[in-house]
């Protein structure tokens, strides 16, 4: 089936860092979406991507679709602590195959102040 | 806008008893809404996809007849856990989606069903 690879798993830095995580796969998708998940709670939207080569900006967040449709990354400047938690991508199949979204394995991001 | 509310947080259940999670979108109308489970430290895992009104769609190796999903109004899903058994432990998430197919992807709080 579909799969998507996510990497780094884990990064540890400093406060104020910048970070930048990828998700990669053999599939093409049509939308890709960037959630972080705080530990016991659901996922939140932080990016939606729904164009090739779509460069969107949240806050400090920034993130691409790339133009091959396969692939996806996710930078954060300036790190902060609250940044803390676990990064998805998600690419979303063909919405006639009813939506749903593929999750890459996740990245877990610890910062130090 | 685009508000999720998963019912409970979290529940203690005994062995061999069924235990049912509730998904509610609160400020729109959820023309799909998918189920997934979480394990400690991974990703999650799509279980099934339901469209109001009709029967969920489940991922392969998922088992219909153990997690029952009804899917009756546009704001309301739910996910029965039928006879579980502490294997069935885990994080349960919902997600709806409006019917705007760029409108996104909104998830609920989890579950935490814990069967003893």
């Amino acid at each position: 089936g579909q799969q998507l690879n996510q990497s780094p798993q884990s990064m540890f830095i400093q406060e104020g860092e910048d970070v930048s995580m990828n998700c990669t796969s053999s599939s093409i998708f049509n939308t890709w979406l960037w959630y972080k998940q705080d530990p016991g709670e659901g996922p939140v939207l932080l990016i939606a991507l729904y164009k090739a080569g779509e460069l969107t900006s949240n806050g400090r967040l920034t993130a691409q679709f790339g133009i091959t449709r396969k692939d996806s990354f996710l930078n954060i400047s300036a790190s902060i602590p609250s940044d803390v938690g676990i990064y998805f991508c998600a690419g979303r199949i063909d919405y006639n195959q009813g939506g749903k979204l593929i999750f890459g394995q996740g990245t877990e991001l610890s910062v130090k102040p | 806008g685009a508000v999720v509310s998963q019912h409970p947080s979290w529940v203690i259940c005994k062995s061999g008893t069924s235990v049912k999670i509730e998904c509610r979108s609160l400020d729109f109308q959820a023309t799909t809404m998918f189920w997934y489970r979480q394990f400690p430290k991974q990703s999650l895992m799509l279980m099934a996809t339901s469209n109001e009104g009709s029967k969920a769609t489940y991922e392969q190796g998922v088992e219909k007849d153990k997690f029952l999903i009804n899917h009756a109004s546009l704001t309301l899903s739910t996910l029965t856990v039928t006879s579980a058994h502490p294997e069935d432990s885990s994080f349960y998430i919902c997600s709806a989606r409006g019917h705007t197919a760029n409108y996104g992807y909104t998830f609920g709080s989890g579950t935490r069903l814990t069967v003893v």
